[in-house]
């Protein structure tokens, strides 16, 4: 999982809650990406970031926050608006963007529960 | 847009015998291809990549993947699997400011 960390790894929150998800990396990359996984849907893209205080909406960002006040970490905030909360919540982070060669790193994930 | 397809959900190999995952692209321009491997509730690790040049990429843990320009494939392959190598497989393809994921293949090899 590299030098990219989330916590907690698991969360139960009650619906009509908000909850923020935290990711941190050490690798000194200047993007970051959070992705939502489903069963059988593979990776869906929720929002981004190229650079510190600059985020992009990606496929499914409604109901979801993020902020990049420092180049190291970039919460999401899970809100009450969104319908399906629950599932498996990946952060990643790669050197740059654009169409380039760079991998993306990726942190353990957090499994949220909504009930 | 790019993107990538995973025809099977589930590939079946005994141990010892070769693996293939197989991957399809849609991409305008050249692409950038990525396999990944998932184990069980834990992220994505990084396997190999395809960016130019010779066809067949090796990468990690043994894998390695055949790039065909002309049936548009980046298939996963491994001359000897192991119990070990079960897990979730996606092939991914860079787009402008993101990566775009394959379904992914579950992979089981049996002992």
């Amino acid at each position: 999982d590299g030098g990219i960390t989330q916590s907690p790894k698991y969360l139960f929150r009650k619906e009509g809650q908000n909850v923020t998800l935290s990711c941190e990396q050490n690798l000194n990359h200047d993007a970051m990406y959070w992705y939502r996984q489903d069963p059988g849907q593979g990776l869906r893209l929720i929002y981004y970031s190229q650079i510190v205080n600059d985020f992009q909406k990606g496929d499914i960002a409604e109901g979801y926050s993020v902020s990049r006040e420092k180049k190291e970490s970039f919460p999401l905030t899970v809100t009450s608006a969104q319908k399906n909360p629950t599932a498996f919540y990946l952060c990643a982070s790669s050197v740059g963007s654009g169409i380039s060669s760079y991998e993306q790193y990726f942190g353990p994930g957090t499994r949220l529960t909504v009930t | 847009a790019q993107s990538v397809a995973q025809p099977e959900d589930q590939v079946n190999v005994a141990e010892g015998n070769p693996l293939t995952v197989k991957c399809t692209y849609s991409v305008s321009g050249n692409p950038y291809l990525f396999w990944y491997v998932q184990y069980p509730n834990r992220g994505l690790q990084f396997l190999l990549k395809y960016i130019t040049g010779d066809n067949l990429v090796k990468g990690s843990y043994g894998f390695e993947a055949e790039f065909n320009k002309s049936q548009t494939s980046f298939h996963l392959k491994k001359p000897s699997a192991l119990v070990s190598d079960s897990a979730l497989y996606f092939c991914a393809v860079r787009d402008w400011n993101d990566m775009r994921f394959g379904a992914g293949t579950r992979l089981t090899v049996k002992p």
